[in-house]
């Protein structure tokens, strides 16, 4: 029963380094997200997936890039990381997502990410 | 635009006592309105959702919430507190962007919910 499976858990970066968190949905959900959370910020949007083969900005976009691979995998890539995208960040998914209101959003247990 | 507020970012109750997390909201449109909690180094998970049906909503572990549009409110509660209670608790308003007809979530900054033996 994994729902939404992000990796990795943990990972510390120096300034100017890449990577990709993983994000990967075994609910058959069409919509996927992924967030950062800073504290007393509550969550921002970075990007969404609304559907296999689309992805658009959300409210945090800059410094960062997704790939939708397929239905189930989500990818984040930080191409060159800054201490500003020190956070934790969600991966989410949801079954119909942005085209209805009342669609709630399935949760990862988050990455948490340090940049030096 | 949309938007919400929780009033309280940290609440301390005792084991056993109600519980109240309070949260406001502004939208232009009719929302749909959740409410996720978030155990330490856990994901947000799921507590109750209104969406235009019963005001008054019910959901899992004992927790409800009434929505009062009049007031624009959408307080969580809970009759007596448990130890395992103790986490973040979000309130999140889904509604149409302006002018576009794409939903957006918009989270609350968060209450911490504490318990006391």
């Amino acid at each position: 029963n994994a729902g939404v499976t992000q990796t990795p858990k943990f990972q510390v970066l120096k300034t100017g380094q890449s990577m990709t968190l993983q994000c990967a949905q075994d609910m058959n959900h069409n919509s996927m997200y992924w967030y950062r959370q800073d504290p007393g910020m509550g969550l921002r949007l970075i990007y969404y997936s609304a559907s296999e083969g689309t992805t658009d900005k959300g409210e945090v976009p800059n410094g960062y890039n997704v790939s939708r691979l397929n239905k189930r995998e989500f990818s984040l890539r930080l191409e060159s990381a800054a201490p500003s995208q020190t956070s934790v960040y969600f991966c989410a998914s949801s079954s119909t997502g942005i085209f209805f209101s009342n669609q709630p959003q399935h949760f990862g247990d988050g990455t948490r990410l340090s940049i030096l | 635009a949309q938007s919400v507020t929780q009033l309280d970012s940290h609440v301390s109750v005792s084991e056993g006592t109600p519980v109240l997390l309070r949260c406001n909201y502004s939208s232009s449109y009719s929302p749909s309105l959740f409410w996720y909690v978030q155990h330490p180094n856990k994901g947000l998970q799921l507590l109750l959702k209104y969406t235009s049906a019963a005001t008054l909503v019910k959901g899992i572990n004992g927790f409800e919430a009434e929505f009062k549009k009049s007031e624009t409110s959408f307080h969580l509660t809970k009759p007596s507190a448990h130890m395992s209670d103790a986490a973040e608790y979000f309130c999140v308003v889904s509604d149409r962007s302006s002018g576009g007809s794409n939903y957006k979530l918009t989270f609350g900054k968060g209450t911490l919910l504490t318990v006391n033996p």
